[in-house]
């Protein structure tokens, strides 16, 4: 069965510091997704790894993948409020489905 | 582009009564997914649906709930008799294939 694990859960940060969350699963993927979430809303889709080495950058977020770590990483850089949402791995399983993590609930303080 | 849409936004209800959600995925879209979000589980996946025919239903909880896909641009999903452990949101998404797939708002569903 696939596992995805989210660390940390919680995380409250200053404005202006940086932060890497991490996403370990426990089975061969090829498939990686982050996802934000506001409180009381729909998942927005920031980012989509498919391959080994993948680098993303969106503003303040960069998502990599490592396969053969089965790690992948969300590095937030120079945080501000806005950021502070729910944030979720994803990981492909068999056809299409996905396995998501626990979530990192981020909130970023002045 | 409309997005997913899904309908009702909030639904409440009495234990024992029948609830239908109901999505629209975004046009072209082959693929179709009802997750479940808690508290205590977090977000699984119930059931999804390539062209219309459902891949993999090993989510869905029990019985009492059932999806259906009559064609490319809706689906339902049921549960008969619903019970308070069913409170929930239940959020559709779509996508091509194992490409991204896209969410839509979420039905809030309260069962009393």
């Amino acid at each position: 069965e696939l596992k995805v694990e989210q660390n940390p859960l919680f995380l409250s940060m200053q404005e202006g510091k940086n932060y890497t969350i991490y996403c370990n699963y426990s089975t061969t993927s090829d498939r990686l997704y982050w996802y934000r979430q506001d409180p009381g809303k729909s998942l927005e889709s920031l980012f989509v790894l498919l391959s080994n080495g993948a680098v993303k950058q969106e503003g303040r977020l960069m998502a990599s993948l490592d396969t053969k770590a089965r790690l992948s990483t969300l590095h937030i850089t120079a945080a501000v409020h806005d950021l502070s949402a729910t944030y979720f791995c994803a990981v492909g399983n068999s056809g299409y489905a996905l396995n998501f993590g626990k979530g990192t609930s981020l909130l970023v303080t002045p | 582009d409309a997005g997913v849409i899904q309908s009702p936004r909030h639904e409440v209800t009495e234990m024992g009564q029948e609830v239908t959600l109901r999505c629209k995925p975004i046009s072209g879209h082959n693929s179709l997914f009802w997750y479940r979000q808690t508290m205590m589980r977090g977000l699984e996946l119930l059931i999804y649906f390539n062209n219309n025919v459902p891949i993999d239903d090993s989510g869905m909880p029990e019985d009492r709930f059932s999806a259906k896909m009559p064609n490319a641009s809706f689906s339902t999903l049921k549960i008969q008799p619903s019970e308070p452990r069913d409170s929930a949101v239940y959020f559709c998404a779509s996508s091509v294939g194992a490409i991204e797939q896209f969410f839509g708002p979420g039905t809030r569903l309260t069962v009393l």
